[in-house]
């Protein structure tokens, strides 16, 4: 089955400065890798996916990249704010085996101001 | 969007028996899923509620320990029996849409066990 890599565990930016978070995923029919975001205490909330037709997708200050060949994808986060400090998830699927999410471990992100 | 709720929020139970967690949609969804989140730890996908038919369980998860039930295309019951301390944990259940990918959570159910 799909196994998801997330690296680092933990990582801390000035504000201002760019954060960047890696997963690899393990089963190349994995055709889509959502980004989460969970604050303490909240439900992980939806911020950004991308799909394994397109290799980078932006919305603001935040970007997703994809490399199918090497299996990997990553988040890029610019001119960080203390408000993105929370614990970041990426997470596989393969939309014909149901849609099933599998998450990597999780990257706990401090933005100190 | 969507509005997902889930009861109870969080509960205290002794150990041995159990406790049904509801999970309700405002809104028609085609998938129902419920995950584990142990403390500090990521999430683990438990099973898949199907709509009128068995649920699809992951590997380490069987359906004597967590029998799910999806009676219609907006609720859906997860139950957690014969609990011991090790099944302390925040259960989501989340929901995606026909024809979509993304899923979205409901706001969890904090289990501790005693």
């Amino acid at each position: 089955g799909e196994n998801v890599e997330q690296h680092p565990s933990t990582l801390s930016v000035q504000e201002g400065d760019s954060a960047v978070i890696k997963c690899t995923y393990s089963d190349s029919a994995s055709n889509y890798f959502p980004w989460y975001k969970q604050e303490l205490g909240k439900r992980p909330q939806l911020i950004i996916d991308i799909r394994s037709n397109v290799g980078e997708k932006k919305d603001q200050r935040i970007a997703v990249t994809l490399n199918k060949t090497a299996k990997h994808f990553s988040l890029h986060i610019t001119e960080t704010q203390p408000e993105d400090s929370a614990v970041y998830f990426c997470a596989a699927s393969d939309h014909n085996q149901g849609g099933k999410l599998i998450f990597g471990q999780g990257t706990e992100l401090s933005v100190k101001p | 969007s969507a509005v997902i709720s889930q009861k109870p929020s969080r509960d205290i139970c002794q150990r041995g028996t159990s406790l049904t967690i509801q999970c309700q949609v405002d809104s028609q969804v085609t998938m129902m899923f419920w995950y584990r989140q142990q403390p500090g730890q990521s999430l683990t996908l438990i099973a898949t509620a199907n709509q009128g038919s068995e649920a699809t369980y992951e590997s380490g998860f069987v359906i004597d320990k967590f029998p799910i039930s999806r009676p219609n295309l907006t609720f859906s019951t997860l139950t957690v029996s014969n609990m011991s301390p090790e099944d302390s944990s925040i259960y989501l259940c989340s929901v995606a849409f026909l024809g979509g990918d993304e899923q979205y959570f409901g706001p969890g159910t904090r289990l501790t066990v005693t």
